[in-house]
C-alpha cells in the first residue's frame, strides 16, 4: 500500500531561520517518484520538485534543498533563510506504478509559517 | 509548461442546484484526468480518475451519482456536482496527465464552490 506521512501539521519559524519538513514514504515499488508542492493561500499548488527512487543525489535549489533517503524511506525538504513568502502549506507525495497510472499520493501536508 | 485551466476560479450556488466546473489543458492532450476534493486545512482527496472517452473511475466513498464528471476530448474534463448541499462546499482541484509513459502531473489552479 501506498502512503505518505508528514508528521509535521505546522511550523513556525522566525524570518532568516532555517527550517526541514519532514516525509515519510511507503511503497512496495521499486520504481517510484517523489514529489514536493507548495501551495499558497491562493490555493494554487506550485511544484517544486520531481526525484525518481533511482537518483538519490540531494537536490539545491537556491533556498531550498531536498535529501533523498531511502534507507529510511524518507524525502525532506529544508528551506535556509527563511522568508515570510515561504508562508504556505507544503505537501510531500509519491507517484509509483502500483495503481492508476500518474496517481498522487499526498501527505496531510505542513504549514509554514514565517513570521518577521 | 504545460497549463491547466479550471472555469469558475469560485462560484456560489443554492443548496439543491448543480453547478458545472471545468477543466482545460491548454497547451497539451491530457489523457488522463484527476479531480481532487480539498477541505480547509485538510489534504488533498482524489475524488476520481478519467480518461478520454471512458467512464471515470470513482475512488471509494464518492459517489458516482452526484459528482459526475465527463472527459468527453483530449483538452477538456467537467465535473458536476449535481444537486449540492452545503457539506459539498469545497476547493476543487483537478490534474492532467499528458502521455501514457509520462508521469509530469500538472496542476489547475483550483475552483473554490459555497453552497449557501
Amino acid at each position: 500500500a501506498q502512503k505518505v506521512t508528514q508528521a509535521q501539521t505546522e511550523i513556525s519559524v522566525v524570518e532568516k531561520e532555517d527550517v526541514t519538513l519532514d516525509c515519510v514514504y511507503e511503497t512496495r515499488d521499486t520504481t517510484y517518484y517523489l514529489f514536493w508542492y507548495k501551495q499558497p493561500p491562493s490555493g494554487e499548488l506550485v511544484f517544486l520538485i520531481r526525484r525518481n527512487s533511482f537518483d538519490e543525489q540531494n537536490e539545491i535549489s537556491g533556498r531550498y534543498s531536498w535529501n533523498f533517503q531511502k534507507s529510511t524511506s524518507s524525502f525532506n525538504f529544508t528551506i535556509t533563510a527563511s522568508q515570510v513568502v515561504d508562508s504556505a502549506v507544503y505537501f510531500c507525495a509519491l507517484q509509483d506504478r502500483g495503481s492508476t497510472l500518474g496517481r498522487l499520493y499526498f501527505g496531510r501536508g505542513t504549514q509554514l509559517t514565517v513570521w518577521p | 509548461g504545460a497549463v491547466v485551466s479550471q472555469h469558475p476560479s469560485w462560484v456560489i450556488c443554492k443548496s439543491g442546484t448543480s453547478v458545472k466546473i471545468e477543466c482545460r489543458s491548454l497547451d497539451f492532450q491530457a489523457t488522463t484526468m484527476f479531480w481532487y476534493r480539498q477541505f480547509p486545512k485538510q489534504s488533498l482527496m482524489l475524488m476520481a480518475t478519467s480518461n478520454e472517452g471512458s467512464k471515470a473511475t470513482y475512488e471509494q466513498g464518492v459517489e458516482k451519482d452526484k459528482f459526475l464528471i465527463n472527459h468527453a476530448s483530449l483538452t477538456l474534463s467537467t465535473l458536476t456536482v449535481t444537486s449540492a448541499h452545503p457539506e459539498d462546499s469545497s476547493f476543487y482541484i483537478c490534474s492532467a496527465i499528458s502521455g501514457e509513459s509520462s508521469y509530469e502531473q500538472y496542476f489547475g489552479p483550483g475552483t473554490r464552490l459555497t453552497v449557501t
